[in-house]
Formats: C-alpha cells, sequence, structure tokens
C-alpha cells in the first residue's frame, strides 16, 4: 500500500532563499507523482508532473526530482517570494493506477 | 468557467439531513474523483469514476453515496452525516486515470461542509 511522507512539516524563509521540500514514497513502483500547491481554504493547483521514466521537470522557479530507486522526490524553489507561501503537497500514484495518495504537506512561509 | 467547479461552496447540516455537493468538469475528462481534506490528516481518497464507472472505493461509510451520470458531472449525496464528517471534500478529474500518462490531477475550490 502506498504511504507518502512529506519533511519538515513547516519552513520559514526568509525571501530570497533557495529552499528545498521532501517527499518519500513506500512502493517505488509508482507511475508518477505530482507536487501540488494549497492556499489556505482553497483547492489543489498543479505544479509539476514527474512520470516513472523521467527524473526532473521544470517550471518556472520550481524543479521536481524525482529517484525511484530510493523513494524520493525533492521540490527545489529558487529565490523564493512571499507569494510563494502556502502548502506544497506531494502525491504518488497507487498500486492499482487509479489515484493519487497525499502525504499530509510542507507549509511554506516566505517573510518579506 | 474555471475548469473544475464545485458547488455549493460552504454547506451546514443537521446529522438527519439529507444534501448532496457537485462537482462539474469543463476539461473533457475521462475520470473523476472525491477526496476528503480534514485538519492535520492527509487527503483522504473516497471515491474515483473512469468513463463513469466507479473504480475505487475506499472504505467509505455508506451514508456518503457517490454518483455519475456522465463524464462531465459527479455526485456525493449525504445522509445523516456525524459531525467528525465535517470536513473540505475535493473533486478532481484527470484526462484519463492518474496511472496513465495524461493522469494529471487538477482540483476544484472544495465544498466545505459543516455537520451540526
Amino acid at each position: 500500500k502506498q504511504e507518502v511522507t512529506q519533511i519538515p512539516a513547516a519552513l520559514s524563509v526568509p525571501e530570497g532563499e533557495n529552499l528545498v521540500l521532501n517527499c518519500s514514497f513506500t512502493d517505488s513502483a509508482i507511475y508518477n507523482l505530482q507536487w501540488f500547491r494549497q492556499d489556505p481554504g482553497k483547492g489543489l493547483t498543479s505544479l509539476l508532473l514527474i512520470q516513472s521514466s523521467q527524473r526532473e521537470q521544470t517550471s518556472g522557479r520550481l524543479n521536481a526530482s524525482l529517484d525511484k530507486s530510493s523513494g524520493r522526490s525533492t521540490l527545489y524553489i529558487a529565490a523564493s517570494q512571499p507569494g510563494d507561501s502556502a502548502t506544497y503537497l506531494c502525491a504518488a500514484c497507487n498500486q492499482a493506477g487509479t489515484a493519487l495518495i497525499f502525504g499530509k504537506g510542507t507549509t511554506l512561509s516566505v517573510s518579506s | 468557467e474555471t475548469g473544475v467547479t464545485q458547488t455549493p461552496r460552504h454547506l451546514v447540516m443537521g446529522m438527519t439531513n439529507k444534501k448532496s455537493l457537485k462537482c462539474e468538469q469543463h476539461l473533457g475528462h475521462n475520470a473523476m474523483y472525491w477526496y476528503k481534506q480534514s485538519a492535520k490528516k492527509p487527503l483522504e481518497l473516497m471515491f474515483v469514476y473512469s468513463l463513469e464507472e466507479r473504480v475505487e472505493n475506499n472504505s467509505v461509510p455508506s451514508r456518503f453515496s457517490p454518483e455519475c451520470p456522465n463524464s462531465s458531472h459527479l455526485f456525493l449525496h449525504l445522509h445523516t452525516l456525524q459531525p467528525e464528517d465535517s470536513a473540505l471534500y475535493l473533486c478532481a478529474s484527470s484526462q484519463e486515470l492518474v496511472g496513465h500518462l495524461s493522469g494529471e490531477l487538477f482540483f476544484g475550490e472544495g465544498s466545505r461542509l459543516t455537520v451540526l
């Protein structure tokens, strides 16, 4: 059964810092992994989708990597901004390929 | 119209009420999902539909009843709920099931449910 863990649970950084959010999953036979952002009281916004055959994906200041053998993914945020403050969620596909299993998220606060 | 629309955004109901949550997607997707988000817990998968057929039923109590009349609409019928069912209910859709190349998941804004 797929389980997803995210570390740290919360992170506070000053504006301009580069930072890394970590995600680990128990079943390495995943089809894909997706990173989301959630603002308070809102739904989830898809940031990056990494297929099992890929090692990384980039979108603007965001870069996500995937290491299936170690069961890890990282989300790298370059030159953080106050607008990046949100909860970041990692989700890995379940064994049946029918749904995403989520971690609890990392709540990021970027101060100006 | 935004991609995935959920109504109502907020719902307060008593334990003996019957209500429904509605989800509509305008993306031409074939798969739709219900997730439950409670405080301090990860998102919990509830139901998955692909081409209007249920493919996942994640041990959800029978007081929650899903309905998928077509590939654009998904409902969650609520009956005799408990206060611990209070949560944010999120609907999502994807072109195909998430295990496929086109399986990127898109979410609605959620329906905030409070059970008194």
